[in-house]
């Protein structure tokens, strides 16, 4: 079953409204979660990196004024696009590192989150 | 700037046929290597993960990894139509986010 829950799976707004999209660990603890965005026929990009207890990481050209990370919990990472644009929309996916076990590196995956802005 | 190369085809396979998908990559400190197969709108889901130069296989799925070519490769045997999809070739380092390729995208005719 899955390990990373990430909701709403898709969801279609307005533009200049905000989206909050969560991303939960199941059954273990996450200190860090990586959130990415897939356009369509493009490949994962990485946003940023949530960390808990402290500010996200951006990567570089992604606005943190935009694009707000809050890791408030060891299970809880959400993304809030603020006055989202036909731009932002995409497939953003969360992502938490495998804690336990023998593959270091690799993560667990939400089911994503499609937006569409109008 | 880390990056991950893949030729993003199409590669088209016959039914049985043997599919071999490439990848190299830039960032010599890489030391975990993935291939993850994502079928349009959905996530990513892992196919093989490999760590040491050499050959891993499980099933059909076959992992091969040139640290000193920075080159990682999957060869898919007795291809079937549901490996239609599209492949992600990752790389990082130990509790660091994952580098992905473009994708390669496989179709398999029956």
């Amino acid at each position: 079953g899955a390990v990373v829950s990430q909701h709403p799976s898709w969801v279609i707004c307005k533009s200049g409204t905000s989206v909050k999209i969560e991303c939960r660990s199941l059954d273990f603890q996450a200190t860090t979660m990586f959130w990415y965005r897939q356009f369509p026929k493009q490949s994962l990009m990485l946003m940023a990196t949530s960390n808990e207890g402290s500010k996200a990481t951006y990567e570089q050209g992604v606005e943190k004024d935009k694009f707000l990370i809050n890791h408030a919990s060891l299970t809880l990472s959400t993304l809030t696009v603020t006055s989202a644009h036909p731009e932002d929309s995409s497939f953003y996916i969360c992502s938490a590192p495998k804690t336990s076990g023998r593959s270091p590196g690799e993560l667990f995956f939400g089911e994503g989150s499609r937006l569409t802005v109008l | 700037q880390k990056e991950v190369e893949q030729n993003s085809g199409p590669l088209s396979v016959p039914e049985g046929a043997i599919a071999s998908l490439n990848c190299t990559y830039s960032d010599r400190g890489s030391q975990s290597f993935f291939w993850y197969r994502q079928y349009s709108g959905k996530s990513p889901e892992l196919i093989m993960s490999i760590y040491s130069n050499g050959d891993k296989e499980d099933g059909r799925f076959t992992a091969q990894l040139n640290k000193a070519s920075q080159y990682v490769s999957l060869l898919i045997r007795d291809s079937q139509p549901s490996d239609s999809a599209t492949y992600l070739c990752a790389v990082n380092q130990a509790g660091t986010a994952l580098i992905f390729g473009k994708g390669t995208t496989l179709s398999v005719s029956s």
